[in-house]
């Protein structure tokens, strides 16, 4: 079956750092997401994205958050200063449509960890 | 934000069959019932999903009450690589759940046992 990648699986940066973390979603694939997870808590939606546009973004997503589909197959969100709390894993996900019987593919995560 | 709830955990021994209920009496008529898990240190995984009917698939069988307000997933054999927490969630273009967003709760941990 088809797969979302993401890399890196681990990533750890020091606060006040950038960090871009990478994602290739399913080839057929036009709707992009990224949610995020901080330990113990729940899965969050941080942005969806589509046709090179943001379509939705949570309170979450603020102005130090970025998506960007640099080419035809790659999918990345941007964090650029990272604070503490930005500690979390991190799961990008595609799908075919947003029709609400369609399933979502989720990748592995990136685990990032700031100091 | 779509509303379900779930029990905290369950357990199950290997082999035997897992229902797990997920409530939901606020669904509208035109919701679908999802069902995600998601494995330690996983993303998560579709499993199913159901709009009236009853459905099936290679991984589970998801059973609707009439009423609609509740469902079951039901896994016919667990084995150790289905203990996981699973996540019971509605969409529906009135939940602010279009474009893609999906609203998790706590989910049930699932604990299969050898």
């Amino acid at each position: 079956e088809p797969e979302v990648t993401q890399t890196p699986s681990h990533q750890v940066t020091q606060m006040g750092q950038e960090v871009i973390l990478r994602c290739v979603p399913i080839s057929n694939h036009l709707y992009f997401y990224w949610y995020r997870q901080i330990l113990g808590q729940k899965v969050e939606f941080l942005v969806s994205f589509y046709n090179n546009e943001i379509s939705e973004k949570s309170e979450i997503f603020d102005d130090q958050f970025s998506v960007e589909r640099p080419d035809g197959s790659n999918f990345t969100l941007k964090i650029r200063s990272t604070k503490l709390e930005d500690s979390a894993m991190y799961f990008c996900a595609s799908s075919e449509t947003t029709a609400t019987n369609e399933k979502l593919f989720f990748g592995s995560g990136t685990q990032l960890s700031v100091l | 934000d779509a509303k379900t709830t779930q029990p905290n955990s369950m357990e199950s021994n290997e082999e035997e069959p897992v229902h797990l209920p997920c409530n939901h009496s606020t669904i509208s008529g035109t919701d679908y019932i999802h069902w995600y898990r998601q494995l330690p240190s996983q993303g998560p995984e579709y499993v199913i999903h159901g709009l009236t009917s009853n459905v099936n698939n290679r991984m589970a069988s998801l059973a609707i009450a009439e009423d609609r307000k509740s469902s079951t997933l039901i896994l016919h054999r667990a084995t150790l690589r289905d203990a996981a927490v699973y996540y019971c969630i509605l969409r529906g273009y009135d939940r602010g759940s279009t474009l893609g967003r999906l609203y998790f709760g706590r989910g049930t941990q699932l604990t299969v046992w050898p």
